[in-house]
């Protein structure tokens, strides 16, 4: 069964750093997104992605945040200078249409120390 | 401000019995709804996506929409201990260009 994967599982970085999250969303999926969650907290979007552009950001999504589909499988999360509250699980999806359900990943836990 | 309220839990329910998840949602344009199971430290899981009104049943699960009372809910029949999560309920809306609103989510004890 098609899934999304995602890489690493567990990132740890020294806060400052640059962190790329990695994902492959399911090969026939035209919609993808970025959420985060944290620790015992709700889930949160953070960015959607149509059409090699993004189609919506959160408030939270600020600059130091930029998405990428460098070709055609890979779609990244880039973090420029993390912070402490930064910590936190990712989780890509994507959806084959804008109504469709969502697929996830298994998530990468960030912790920036 | 567009909102998917959940009872945080945790909910307490006997193994054999029928555990019941609400979720109500404010947006009246609210066009599908999903139920995701999350395990602590896992990924959200799709368990049930619904979009029109009444019931739609898939094995023990069954989701209820009744978009005149804004509300959705989800039915577990024969708890299991391994039904034991966080149950998400989430929202597409095509106002928030179908990106998911989420519940917070409610906590579901199955208790042996």
């Amino acid at each position: 069964e098609p899934e999304v994967t995602q890489t690493p599982s567990h990132q740890v970085t020294q806060m400052g750093q640059e962190v790329i999250l990695r994902c492959v969303p399911i090969s026939n999926h035209l919609y993808f997104y970025w959420y985060r969650q944290i620790l015992g907290q709700k889930v949160e979007f953070l960015v959607s992605f149509y059409n090699n552009e993004i189609s919506e950001k959160s408030e939270i999504f600020d600059d130091q945040f930029s998405v990428e589909r460098p070709d055609g499988s890979n779609f990244t999360l880039k973090i420029r200078s993390t912070k402490l509250e930064d910590s936190a699980m990712y989780f890509c999806a994507s959806k084959r249409d804008r109504n469709t359900e969502a697929f996830f990943g298994q998530g990468t836990r960030l912790t920036v120390v | 401000q567009k909102e998917v309220e959940q009872n945080s839990g945790p909910l307490s329910v006997p193994e054999g019995a029928i555990a019941s998840l609400n979720c109500t949602y404010s947006d009246r344009g609210s066009q599908s709804f999903f139920w995701y199971r999350q395990y602590s430290g896992k990924s959200p899981e799709l368990i049930m996506f619904i979009y029109s009104n009444g019931d739609k049943e898939d094995g023990r699960f069954t989701a209820q929409l009744n978009k005149a009372s804004q509300y959705v809910s989800l039915l577990i029949r024969d708890s299991q201990p391994s039904d034991s999560a966080t149950y998400l309920c989430a929202v597409n809306t095509k106002d928030s260009n179908y990106q998911l609103i989420w519940g917070a989510g409610t906590k579901l004890i199955i208790k042996p």
